[in-house]
């Protein structure tokens, strides 16, 4: 059983294109984690959040706790975007989603 | 950017042979993790500790071992490499708190041929 789930696994889209990637999760948590990870590199947060909606640059996101579900959005988007994008969950643990692969073609 | 540092980055080695992976950080957090990273799986937990000589088992534990003998060091011994064993390992730190930030190495490819 995994406890957070992501959607979609795979998403490509034109440069500018405004995407959308989605995380469920099954457990209680304290906090939720947006993790990006570029092809052969290591694992960065880009945001922590526990209630309502944070932005950083073209990037939001949200979280809805009583639907225990997460969205990061990002606008205008640039091929630079392309990586995995993780969705992580603290409960107990950690929890990780098996993340998103964006491409975002020229 | 923490200060977290794995080595070595990239690992060959044959079946049955011990390999040892290091960890290093310099921001003083309580909590290091090693995970394991492989295709259509998320990073899976295989031990992790919460202070010097405390350590507890995660999820896929079998077939390792760690230590943590400083804050700032925390080390994953393969006993016996087997080919399962072949995958990308990452180490993380965070320090407990309202604002948990998880902060992670590099990784560490290993190949167990």
């Amino acid at each position: 059983k995994n406890e957070v789930e992501q959607s979609p696994q795979n998403l490509t889209a034109q440069e500018g294109e405004f995407i959308t990637i989605n995380c469920s999760y099954s457990v209680g948590i304290s906090a939720l984690h947006w993790l990006q990870q570029h092809p052969g590199g290591g694992i960065v947060s880009l945001f922590m959040l526990s209630s309502g909606k944070k932005k950083h640059g073209r990037l939001i996101a949200t979280i809805n706790i009583q639907e225990k579900h997460s969205s990061l959005h990002i606008t205008a988007s640039h091929p630079r975007d392309s990586a995995v994008y993780i969705c992580a969950v603290k409960g107990n643990q950690f929890y990780f989603g098996t993340g998103t692969s964006l491409t975002v073609i020229p | 950017d923490a200060g977290i540092t794995q080595s070595p980055r990239h690992k060959v080695t044959e079946t049955g042979t011990p390999v040892t992976l290091r960890c290093h950080q310099t921001e003083n957090h309580r909590y290091m993790y090693w995970y394991r990273q492989d295709p259509g799986h998320g990073l899976r937990l295989i031990h992790y500790s919460y202070g010097v000589k405390d350590t507890d088992k995660g999820e896929v534990s079998d077939g390792y071992s760690v230590s943590r003998s400083k804050t700032e060091d925390f080390l994953l011994t393969l006993e016996s490499a087997t080919s399962s064993q072949t995958s990308v390992y990452f180490c993380a730190i965070s320090e407990a708190g309202l604002n948990e930030k998880l902060f992670f190495g590099s990784g560490t490819q290993l190949s167990v041929l």
